[in-house]
C-alpha cells in the first residue's frame, strides 16, 4: 500500500514569505505527526494530530506556525512571515495508534528560507 | 527536559562485523523504545521497536533494553556497506505518544 507522502518534496522562499506544507497519511492511520529535523540532528516534534483536533502542539516554536488536519486525514503545516532559521527538513509521519505506536515517516520537505 | 543521548560518532566497521549502537534515556517512566535508520537525504525508517527488557532479535539485527541502567541498544550482525546510515533511537516519555529522538549515530561499514 501507498506510504505518507509529502508535498512539495522542495520549497525554496523568501524571508518574510507565507508557505505551506502537506501531509498525506497511511490510509487508515488516525495519528498523525510533524517534525522538522536540522542538519546533524534528530528530528524535533513540532505536534500531534489525533483525528482531526491536534492532540499536541507544544512543540510548535512560536505563532507563526500552525497546522490543520480538518477531515482527520491530509495535514498541511503552515509557517507565516518564514525566517532564515526556519529552515530545515519537514518531516510528516502518521500511525495506527497501536498500543505501541510505530511510526512511518513521509519523504519530508525541504525547506530553504532566502 | 526529556534526553535521549547517543554518540554521533561516526561509528567505523569493517564489513561482516557486528556494530554496537548505544542510547541512554531520562526517564524512567518510558516504556517503549525504537530504533529507526536513516540514508543520507532520505526519512527514518523503522527498524525495530522494544518494550520488555532483555533482547529482541529480527534478523540480522538485536535490541537490547535495560530500564534499570536506562540504556538501550541495538547490534547489527554480519555488518554490510548497506548499513551504512544514521540511526536513531527514539524514546517516547512515559504516558505519552510523542518521542524524544537522539541526534543520531553515524555508521559507517567500510569493505
Amino acid at each position: 500500500g501507498a506510504g505518507v507522502s509529502q508535498t512539495p518534496s522542495n520549497k525554496v522562499t523568501e524571508k518574510g514569505k507565507y508557505v505551506e506544507l502537506r501531509c498525506d497519511p497511511i490510509s487508515g492511520h488516525t495519528a498523525l505527526y510533524w517534525y522538522r529535523q536540522s542538519l546533524g540532528q534528530g528530528p524535533e516534534f513540532l505536534i500531534y494530530f489525533q483525528g482531526t483536533g491536534a492532540a499536541d502542539d507544544s512543540g510548535l516554536p512560536n505563532d507563526r506556525f500552525f497546522a490543520v488536519r480538518p477531515e482527520g486525514s491530509v495535514s498541511t503545516l503552515k509557517i507565516q512571515r518564514t525566517e532564515r532559521g526556519d529552515s530545515a527538513v519537514y518531516l510528516c509521519a502518521s500511525s495506527s495508534g497501536g498500543s505501541y505506536n510505530e511510526q512511518f515517516f513521509g519523504p519530508g520537505t525541504r525547506l530553504t528560507v532566502l | 527536559q526529556k534526553e535521549v543521548e547517543q554518540n554521533s560518532g561516526p561509528l567505523s566497521v569493517p564489513e561482516g562485523a557486528i556494530a554496537s549502537l548505544n542510547c541512554t534515556y531520562s526517564d524512567r517512566g518510558s516504556q517503549s523504545f525504537f530504533w529507526y535508520r536513516q540514508y543520507s537525504g532520505k526519512s527514518p525508517e523503522l527498524i525495530m521497536f522494544i518494550y520488555s527488557n532483555g533482547d529482541k532479535e529480527d534478523g540480522r539485527f538485536t535490541a537490547q533494553l535495560n530500564k534499570a541502567s536506562q540504556y538501550v541498544s541495538l547490534l547489527i550482525r554480519d555488518s554490510q556497506p548497506s548499513d551504512s546510515a544514521t540511526y536513531l533511537c527514539a524514546v517516547p516519555s512515559g504516558g505519552s505518544y510523542i518521542p524524544t529522538f537522539g541526534r543520531g549515530t553515524s555508521l559507517i561499514v567500510h569493505p
